[in-house]
């Protein structure tokens, strides 16, 4: 069965530092890769998506991915994070029957240092 | 403006009783989903619709029924609700398969 794994339940970072976050997901074919954002008592927000083509992925907020076919990974990365970065972060991607549902990972929540 | 809406975005009932909860949206998406989020457990798929008249269920669908009669409405009615469907749940949609979904804001549901 598909699955998408955030290895880091819990991250914190300093205001300011680069910040990565892992995900890995299995899948057969070209996945259609999606990381969220959700701030306390909000809905979920699409960062970045990729579907194929250039393997590093710019997004909103600043952020970027990279697809990594042979690690199947899809890092979430920024080079220096704010205060108003810290929220929940969400790895997604999509069934392989094409049944339009998405497979989440369980998040990561990130905290930022002052 | 255009989106996705949910309402109520607060309730609160008792155990017992029928709730409702709907969900609009203004972009004519084909796919309309519904999520519970708990602590621990993530986000899971309650319902899932293709189109209008056409819903399947999802991971934890028992104790749910929706419907989709228009496209933009999705509501899920909990017909009986326990103190296990204490939650919070978010409605997206996207416009065809393997799209971005698109979420609402939520509601927080409380069942004493």
């Amino acid at each position: 069965a598909q699955s998408v794994t955030q290895p880091d339940i819990h991250i914190t970072v300093s205001e300011g530092a680069s910040l990565e976050l892992r995900c890995n997901y299995s899948y057969g074919a070209t996945p259609y890769l999606f990381w969220y954002v959700q701030s306390p008592g909000q809905g979920l927000q699409l960062l970045l998506k990729y579907f194929s083509g250039d393997t590093l992925v710019q997004g909103i907020k600043g952020f970027e991915a990279e697809f990594k076919r042979s690690q199947s990974s899809f890092n979430l990365r920024k080079p220096s994070v704010h205060w108003s970065d810290a929220a929940e972060y969400f790895c997604a991607v999509g069934e392989e029957s094409n049944t339009g549902k998405l497979i989440f990972g369980q998040g990561t929540t990130l905290q930022v240092k002052p | 403006d255009a989106g996705i809406t949910q309402s109520p975005r607060y309730k609160i009932t008792e155990t017992g009783r029928q709730v409702t909860l709907m969900c609009h949206q203004t972009w004519s998406h084909s796919y309309m989903f519904w999520y519970r989020q708990d602590l621990g457990h993530g986000l899971r798929l309650i319902y899932y619709s293709a189109a209008a008249d056409i819903t399947d269920k999802g991971e934890v669908p028992d104790g749910y029924v929706v419907s989709r009669s228009k496209t933009e409405n999705f509501p899920l009615t909990l017909e009986s609700a326990t103190r296990s469907q204490t939650s919070v749940y978010f409605c997206a949609s996207s416009a065809r398969g393997n799209q971005p979904q698109h979420f609402g804001d939520g509601t927080r549901l409380s069942i004493l």
